[in-house]
């Protein structure tokens, strides 16, 4: 297995811009989650989905960020409009029960 | 509500010393804990875990931890250092949420072995 897969791995955009962040979980795995990693916060939990259901988006900063999972292969995580204090690197886990497999991250730099 | 406290923010330690990264949670319920190995640019990968069972917990790159429900804590151990384990260390509680289970992190530990 590949491991879960994260696109783009570093992405620059502009103040005001959308960002479109992808993930491909583990096959088989039924819990995914999105995480924001900075040096002033740590690793924050932003949301999470169970058999492509979200069940707590409480860590979602604002309404400028938006998930979805339409299937179970396959989630993204959209800010519109991106400001440059999202800035940081953005994770995707997938859990099959009670342990979670991370991506390699995406590194997102909003000027 | 469930939270993890990693007391050091920053380790240095020679290379072949021995080396603890300690973590106290607090939680109301039954845990499960993890432990959790960042290096530089990537993702976090697991390195142990506790769910149940023998409190002493043996994981990859000889690392261990040992769960003590008295003292609420979950520290990490290693007897030599290697400087390839030089890296960011994060403790984390698991909690159950529905249909699946949450993590939380604590701050995580810096780990910087010296040659």
């Amino acid at each position: 297995d590949a491991g879960v897969i994260q696109s783009p791995r570093h992405e620059v955009t502009e103040m005001g811009q959308e960002v479109t962040l992808r993930c491909k979980p583990i096959s088989g795995h039924n819990s995914l989650f999105w995480y924001r990693q900075t040096m002033m916060r740590g690793l924050e939990l932003l949301i999470y989905f169970n058999n492509n259901v979200p069940i707590d988006d409480s860590g979602m900063p604002e309404d400028r960020f938006s998930a979805k999972m339409p299937n179970a292969s396959f989630s993204t995580l959209k800010i519109q409009p991106s400001e440059p204090r999202d800035s940081a690197v953005y994770f995707c886990a997938s859990s099959p029960l009670n342990e979670q497999f991370f991506g390699p991250g995406t590194r997102l730099t909003v000027l | 509500a469930q939270s993890v406290t990693q007391l050091d923010s920053q380790v240095p330690v020679f290379e072949e010393a021995p080396v603890e990264l300690r973590c106290n949670y607090s939680s109301s319920v039954s845990v499960y804990l993890f432990w959790y190995v960042q290096y530089p640019n990537q993702g976090l990968q697991l390195l142990l875990k506790y769910l149940s069972g023998s409190t002493l917990v043996k994981g990859i790159n000889g690392f261990e931890a040992e769960f003590n429900k008295s003292q609420t804590s979950f520290h990490l151990r290693k007897p030599s250092v290697h400087i390839s384990d030089t890296a960011e260390y994060f403790c984390a509680v698991a909690y159950s949420g529905a249909g699946s289970y949450q993590l939380t992190f604590g701050k995580g530990t810096k780990l910087s072995v010296i040659p």
